[in-house]
């Protein structure tokens, strides 16, 4: 069975970094895209970007290029979503999901999210 | 950048249908998937390439997609069914999502 396990929620105050993960096992990760997806209170998906985690190929949406970046571990089969300086408004829940192919892809199995609060 | 409509709520009366709708410029062109989510739970995809079901997904649940609209239904509505619904699509390099609809089984 597929499982995508992200990291723990976390508390943060603006200004600080903050890395969160997203652990996967066997062909779920070196085989397919894995995307990330915010949710924000009250609003809908965001897709941020999504990395081969064989290569580390990755791609990013225009609206998150240089504010996060995604990274992978396939020797552990970790993929990592990064900010270097967070703001009140990163708070939302934060999904890894898989998707089979790159270009115009759908997301088959998700995390069970990572929710970020950014506050002082 | 391309946006895609959906209603804010829909209503089903228990074991009625259901049709959720996402609304795009030309969107028959493209493919559109549908997600399920309940409260505090990770999105599940069911419907991808318009109106496949994924294993596991029952078949109450399909898809239909022409012209400036794609049509999530839902077959004999379930209490289950109440959840929020999320369109997707693919354009210009960029995944775009729609804003939720809530359903709700009467």
């Amino acid at each position: 069975e597929v499982q995508l396990v992200q990291s723990g929620a976390e508390f943060k105050k603006p200004g600080e970094s903050l890395r969160i993960s997203c652990q996967g096992s066997g062909d779920s990760f070196t085989k397919f895209w894995i995307g990330w997806v915010r949710q924000r209170p009250g609003k809908g998906l965001e897709w941020m970007g999504f990395i081969y985690p064989f290569d580390s190929d990755t791609r990013y949406s225009p609206s998150f290029q240089g504010r996060v970046t995604i990274s992978a571990d396939k020797s552990i089969g970790a993929v990592y979503l990064q900010w270097s300086s967070l703001q009140p408004s990163d708070t939302g829940t934060f999904y890894c999901a898989r998707a089979p192919i790159p270009v115009d892809p759908h997301f088959d199995y998700w995390g069970q999210g990572t929710q970020v609060t950014v506050s002082s | 950048s391309y946006e895609v409509t959906q209603p804010v709520s829909v209503s089903v009366a228990l074991g009625q249908t259901a049709s959720i709708t996402c609304g795009g410029n030309d969107i028959g062109d493209k493919n559109v998937q549908w997600y399920q989510q309940k409260p505090g739970q990770a999105p599940v995809l069911i419907i991808y390439r318009d109106n496949i079901r994924p294993s596991g997904i029952p078949e109450r649940f399909s898809g239909s997609n022409s012209g400036n609209k794609a049509t999530l239904t839902i077959s004999r509505a379930q209490a289950d069914d109440e959840a929020d619904y999320f369109c997707q699509v693919w354009d210009t390099n960029t995944v775009v999502f729609g804003s939720e609809t809530k359903v709700t089984v009467l």
